[in-house]
């Protein structure tokens, strides 16, 4: 089984429809990431937690929303989701003892 | 500010050529270097984490080392399997990630 999942893997929305993303961990890292990938921009930090508790905005914070309902859970909301947020994202997780991210498979959000 | 600087940003080689990949940082207080593989439609794929000028790491066909001003991906001999998209990612925090564009290696038979 894979230590990071995403769901969904692929979802196309609406602009204005609110739209969650999950991601789960079977590691029992502490750490949790969630990054957007551009072409041509590279991977950049949304929102990053250290553990349920503690939740910081990355370099791309706005028009996003985090929640770690547990420790192998954390989930990113799009309130209200615009065309410019089309994108792949990801989760990734890290120990607190080590400095490695290790990234889950992606979902490809489409906003129309 | 920082950044990360990948070049070339495309990379065309003949099976058994081999290469390097370059990554130029600037930094205020590098706490490491990561390179990771990123195939199509994939999350990236941890390779390696360097942490101070002169560290060199190795896997399989793939080398990396790391002076005070880049990183160098080398790889020997590549088969069409190594094609895929390197990222290079630098940190002066400790966890977050700032990275490069990537390069695009495509390997031919």
């Amino acid at each position: 089984d894979a230590d990071v999942t995403q769901t969904p893997r692929n979802r196309i929305t609406k602009t204005g429809k609110r739209i969650m993303l999950e991601c789960s961990q079977t590691k029992g890292h502490d750490r949790m990431y969630w990054y957007r990938q551009d072409p041509g921009l590279g991977l950049r930090l949304i929102y990053y937690s250290f553990d349920v508790k503690d939740i910081n905005k990355g370099e791309i914070s706005d028009g996003y929303s985090v929640s770690r309902q547990a420790q192998a859970k954390f989930s990113l909301s799009l309130e209200s989701a615009i065309p410019n947020q089309t994108a792949l994202y990801f989760c990734a997780i890290e120990g607190s003892s080590t400095d490695t991210q290790y990234f889950g498979p992606g979902t490809r959000l489409t906003v129309l | 500010e920082d950044q990360v600087t990948q070049s070339p940003e495309a990379l065309r080689l003949q099976e058994g050529e081999s290469s390097s990949l370059n990554c130029s940082y600037t930094v205020s207080g590098l706490r490491g270097l990561f390179w990771y593989r990123q195939d199509p439609g994939k999350g990236p794929e941890f390779l390696f984490t360097l942490y101070s000028a002169g560290e060199e790491k190795e896997k399989e066909r793939l080398k990396a080392t790391l002076t005070k001003k880049e990183s160098f991906l080398h790889i020997t001999a590549p088969k069409p399997e190594d094609s895929a998209t390197y990222l290079c990612a630098v940190t002066n925090s400790g966890y977050a990630l700032n990275f490069g564009k990537g390069t695009s290696l495509l390997v031919t038979p």
